[in-house]
Formats: C-alpha cells, sequence, structure tokens
C-alpha cells in the first residue's frame, strides 16, 4: 500500500491555466506538507498543515492555495499558472518528530 | 536564510570509497536532524537520523557523526556502491508544526 500518494504524477499545461494537484497519506500522520523541487533539486517549503489547520505558509506567491479537507488529504490548488512554476511538487507528512514521508512527486510542466 | 548548510554540491566516488557530506546548522533548538536520499524520478525517502544526545549513528554501511558544540554533523558512506548514486538532502526540525529545514542537496555518483 502506498503511504502518500499524489495525484496527477505529470502534468503539462499551458501559461495562465487553473490545475491542482491530490495528496493522500493512510499512514494516520497529523501533518501534511508541500514542498517545490526545482531544477537545481532545492527542496522548498511551500505549507504545512496539523490536522486540517494551516501552520507553516511560507512565502508562495498567493495563486497557490492549500486546502485541507482532512488530515488525510491536503491539495494543492494553482491559478494563473506562470512559467516559473515548471518544478516537482512533493507531497510529505509526518507524525510528531519522526520521520518525513514523501510522495512520489508531480512534475509540472508550464508552457 | 539558509537554516541548514550543506556541502558539496556534488561528490565523485570511486566504487569501495568512502562518500562524506557535511551540513552545518544555527539554530541550537534543531533537535532530530535526519539525512534523506533521492533516486531520479523519486521523492526523497529517510535513510538514517540521529539526535543531538549521541555523537554516532551507524546504520550498515551508513553513519551519522554529529559535533553538537559545532553545530556540524555528517553522512559517511563506506564502501560506497554505485546504486548508492543520488541526491543526499541533511534536514534538522524542531518544535510544533514540525518544520523540517534542508540543506541544499549533493549529488553522489559512485563510479564503477
Amino acid at each position: 500500500d502506498t503511504a502518500v500518494s499524489q495525484t496527477p504524477k505529470y502534468l503539462v499545461t499551458q501559461m495562465g491555466n487553473d490545475k491542482s494537484i491530490k495528496c493522500e497519506q493512510n499512514l494516520g500522520h497529523d501533518t501534511m506538507y508541500w514542498y517545490k523541487q526545482d531544477s537545481k533539486k532545492f527542496l522548498k517549503i511551500m505549507f504545512s498543515y496539523n490536522n486540517k489547520e494551516l501552520i507553516i505558509n511560507e512565502t508562495v506567491p498567493n495563486r497557490f492555495s492549500p486546502k485541507s479537507p482532512d488530515k488525510a488529504h491536503l491539495n494543492l490548488h494553482i491559478n494563473s499558472l506562470e512559467l516559473g512554476d515548471s518544478a516537482v511538487y512533493f507531497c510529505a507528512s509526518t507524525q510528531g518528530k519522526e520521520t518525513q514521508y514523501f510522495g512520489p512527486g508531480t512534475r509540472l510542466l508550464v508552457l | 536564510q539558509q537554516q541548514v548548510k550543506q556541502s558539496p554540491q556534488s561528490l565523485i566516488v570511486q566504487k569501495g570509497g568512502i562518500s562524506i557530506i557535511n551540513c552545518a546548522y544555527e539554530n541550537t533548538a534543531f533537535d532530530y536532524f535526519p539525512w534523506y536520499q533521492q533516486f531520479p524520478g523519486k521523492g526523497p525517502a529517510l535513510l538514517i537520523a540521529i539526535r543531538p544526545d549521541v555523537s554516532e549513528k551507524k546504520e550498515g554501511r551508513f553513519t551519522i557523526s554529529f559535533n553538537k558544540s559545532a553545530k556540524q554533523f555528517s553522512l559517511h558512506i563506506m564502501d560506497s556502491q554505485p546504486g548508492d548514486s543520488a541526491t543526499y538532502f541533511c534536514a534538522a526540525t524542531r518544535g510544533f508544526g514540525n518544520q523540517f529545514y534542508f540543506g541544499t542537496g549533493t549529488s553522489l555518483t559512485v563510479i564503477p
């Protein structure tokens, strides 16, 4: 069973479109995250939710909006996509200070 | 401001050699230091982690050395293998919300 899953795995879209990425974890963890990994492999935290409550909101354009319908799901909606949004987006989850489990990533390409 | 500084950016090691990746941090409130391994096309996965109450932790060929006074920790990969070729990230975390601060990553290539 996949611990942290993301859909879609690949996303190719035109500039200006709106898209969503979904994340689900079946580990029973309380905290979920979104990271952006650029072409240089740098992992940048974007958001974190704990029990559906937003607790980390880094400097991210407000075109990005996370939504957590329940503690097992954390979705990321992106409005008005730009070329610079092209990256790999990772969802992750953790319980307490233990291991952070990452999803397989969503490769977003904005044309 | 980069909370965790990692070096080198890339590393090439011969098969059987020792790979060493270093990280440094400033915030003394950090109390959990994991290392993640990422293969191309995959998400990062926990490799080994240490808490500051010990100076070394070993799991198989992987060892973390931790120097609390210097605020540095390093990953040693003994008998490096081509299958170890990946990107390695150090990280540090503390407190509520468990924000993980990642290093910038080290691309390791082990040459057969």
